[in-house]
């Protein structure tokens, strides 16, 4: 019973790396989304996926690329990482179906940029 | 936009005594749903309990309960026969019903349980 799997769950990256933060899911949910948590602000929206081959932007989009070319896969790509970008990344999905059901959300990924 | 303000950023409550943990919503929509996240020191987000907007009844869950005031757009968790695991930071947050758009979470309230 996996769930949503994040890997990896710990990175540390120097200013202007480009890295991919992975996300599966096994539950067949066709909605999949990216947050990120900093300290005193929630998680908030980066990028978000209704199905295979179709994502859009959420709250704080800017310095990250998604892809969707399964139901199960959901990467987030950093192409030059930031300082600014150092924060608790977490992956969640739900069904489209059924809205009231809650999102299940994966582990998280903790990045340090230096 | 919709906005969620969680504006008690830390509470603290006796072992066995009762905490209500409050958040308030800003949105012009009128059918939603409504949660309420725990996050352990070991980062899990653990769904607590949720609302749909268009019931009235408060939701219930063991000793985890809602008091939803659609109007005053106000959702207050109540936590009952507080435990030491019921320590954690707690995370109101707002869905729209029928939209794409995910979740929409509040800056959270971390609460401590006094033995």
């Amino acid at each position: 019973n996996a769930g949503v799997t994040q890997t990896p769950k710990f990175q540390v990256l120097k200013t202007g790396q480009s890295m991919t933060l992975q996300c599966a899911q096994d539950m067949n949910h066709e909605y999949m989304s990216w947050y990120r948590q900093d300290p005193g602000m929630g998680l908030r929206l980066i990028h978000y996926s209704v199905g295979a081959g179709i994502t859009d932007q959420g709250e704080v989009p800017n310095g990250y690329n998604v892809s969707r070319s399964t139901t199960e896969d959901f990467p987030l790509r950093l192409l030059s990482a930031a300082p600014s970008q150092t924060s608790v990344y977490f992956c969640a999905s739900s069904s489209g179906q059924a809205q009231h059901q809650p999102q299940h959300f994966g582990d998280g990924t903790r990045l340090s940029i230096l | 936009a919709q906005t969620v303000t969680q504006s008690q950023p830390e509470m603290s409550v006796q072992e066995a005594e009762t905490v209500t943990l409050s958040c308030t919503y800003d949105t012009s929509e009128s059918d939603y749903y409504l949660f309420w996240y725990k996050q352990p020191p070991s980062r899990q987000m653990i769904l607590v309990i949720r609302q749909e907007a268009y019931k009235q009844q408060n939701a219930t869950e063991n000793r985890f309960s809602v008091n939803f005031q659609k109007a005053a757009k106000s959702f207050s968790l109540k936590i009952s026969d507080s435990q030491l695991g019921d320590a954690a930071m707690y995370f109101c947050a707002y869905r729209l019903s029928g939209s794409a758009r995910q979740l929409t979470f509040g800056s959270g309230t971390q609460l401590t349980v006094l033995p």
